[in-house]
């Protein structure tokens, strides 16, 4: 029973296309992430929600949206896809209620590539 | 700001060789800090936590102690085996858990 699943898990598209990337957790968090790893691993913090309500905002291109219906679900819409949005994104949630010694659980990536 | 500064890889050793990947951060207040472990092909994992100073985390053989003199939290093993191979991050958790900051990354291999 997967904790953190993301969907799809590869995705490979053309620039200038628009493509979504859902993710879900059922471990009963209040608060989901998504994170860009480039090719060199660098892991880079995009957005946050807390119930719903977007808490963290990186500087990120305005063509990268993301959309929480509900607490269980994170989901992250990029238009006008370019060749540098090639990357892995991670999905994670924790509960922020636990402050900061709550950990972080991951979903396993999603690998996009741009041609 | 929040930062976590971790010793560059790669880092190549032979089992059963001592590792140490150094970790270095700089925070207002006492983080929480972590190391996670990513396997080729998957997501990050938690190997082990600690939430105040002097604490240690183990798991899996794997131990880091929380110095809040030095701000460190270096990870140490004293064998190691080909399947720990892997990408080790250093994180830490400040401001009720907002911000939760990555160090780059220090990819390890073993050689049997």
């Amino acid at each position: 029973d997967t904790a953190v699943s993301q969907t799809p898990k590869y995705l490979v598209t053309q620039m200038g296309n628009d493509k979504s990337i859902k993710c879900e957790q059922n471990l009963g968090h209040d608060t989901m992430y998504w994170y860009k790893q480039d090719s060199k691993k660098f892991l880079k913090i995009m957005f946050s929600y807390n119930n719903k309500e977007l808490i963290i905002n990186e500087t990120v291109p305005n063509r990268f949206s993301p959309k929480s219906p509900d607490k269980a679900h994170l989901n992250l819409h990029i238009n006008s896809l370019e060749l540098g949005d090639s990357a892995v994104y991670f999905c994670a949630s924790r509960v922020l209620g636990q402050g900061d010694t709550g950990e972080l659980f991951f979903g396993e990536g999603s690998r996009l590539t741009v041609l | 700001g929040n930062s976590v500064t971790q010793m560059e890889g790669p880092v190549t050793l032979s089992e059963e060789a001592f590792l140490t990947i150094n970790c270095t951060y700089t925070a207002t207040g006492y983080p929480s800090l972590f190391w996670y472990v990513q396997y080729p092909g998957e997501g990050l994992q938690l190997l082990l936590k600690a939430t105040k100073a002097d604490d240690k985390g183990s798991n899996k053989g794997f131990e880091a102690t929380y110095r809040k003199e030095t701000t460190s939290f270096h990870l140490e093993k004293g064998s190691v085996q080909v399947s720990d191979s892997a990408v080790y991050f250093c994180a830490l958790s400040r401001n009720y858990g907002q911000n939760f900051v990555f160090g780059p990354g220090t990819r390890l291999s073993v050689l049997p």
